[in-house]
């Protein structure tokens, strides 16, 4: 079974503050995203990895960065956290871009 | 126009019947689609993907109209567990070239005992 792990399922944090979110999965894929979802706007990506050390933005990634040190491993960074970015937060990883994700169970942010 | 419309419902529809929605997608040279369902509080799962020839999954039918371009999803004899949240996936090619998938914001179905 492919298991992707999200470090903390739950957060609160003060604005300004700089957050970590972690994202490990276990099946060796090539291919690791981050998206936000928000009530009434779905998934929108954020950033997404398709090689150790490489990113990409993706549609929505302005306050936010990445870190993909480890194939397995991907972290997505708020250097300044806002209140317009509390929100659930979702890892996923794929063989192919466009080929079935298989998303972490979330993690739900929220930014006072 | 988004790049990929769903009616958000609720839909609310008893038990043992059948339901369908649609997802109108926005790029003619879309080649892949999929049906992706999300329960309440829970991560999205692939449901199925969705095929030039249509396909079908036991109670679930998928279809594509690529002159319309919408997909379709049609759940026969409704039961209780497939209330939850049903996320369409359409392959976009991005402004870099880059192929992408884009959600749906959802269309939200209760089937109601």
């Amino acid at each position: 079974d492919v298991k992707v792990t999200q470090s903390s399922r739950y957060l609160v944090k003060r604005t300004g503050e700089k957050v970590f979110l972690e994202c490990v999965q276990d099946m060796d894929h090539e291919n690791m995203f981050w998206y936000r979802q928000d009530p009434g706007l779905g998934l929108r990506l954020i950033y997404f990895s398709y090689d150790v050390k490489m990113k990409e933005k993706g549609d929505i990634p302005e306050g936010y960065s990445v870190s993909r040190e480890k194939k397995e491993r991907f972290s997505l960074i708020l250097e300044s956290a806002s209140t317009n970015q509390t929100s659930m937060y979702l890892c996923a990883s794929n063989f192919r871009l466009t080929g079935e994700l298989f998303f972490g169970e979330g993690s739900r942010l929220t930014v006072l | 126009r988004k790049e990929v419309e769903q009616d958000p419902g609720p839909f609310n529809v008893p038990e043992g019947a059948t339901v369908a929605f649609n997802c109108t997608y926005s790029n003619s040279a879309s080649q892949s689609f999929f049906w992706y369902r999300q329960d309440c509080r829970k991560e999205p799962k692939l449901l199925m993907s969705v095929y030039s020839s249509g396909n079908e999954d036991g109670r679930f039918t998928a279809q594509l109209n690529r002159a319309s371009q919408y997909i379709s999803l049609l759940i026969r004899d409704s039961k209780l567990s497939d209330s939850a949240t049903y996320l369409c996936v359409v392959n976009m090619n991005a402004v870099s070239g880059n192929e992408k998938l884009t959600f749906g914001t959802g269309t939200r179905l209760t089937i109601i005992p």
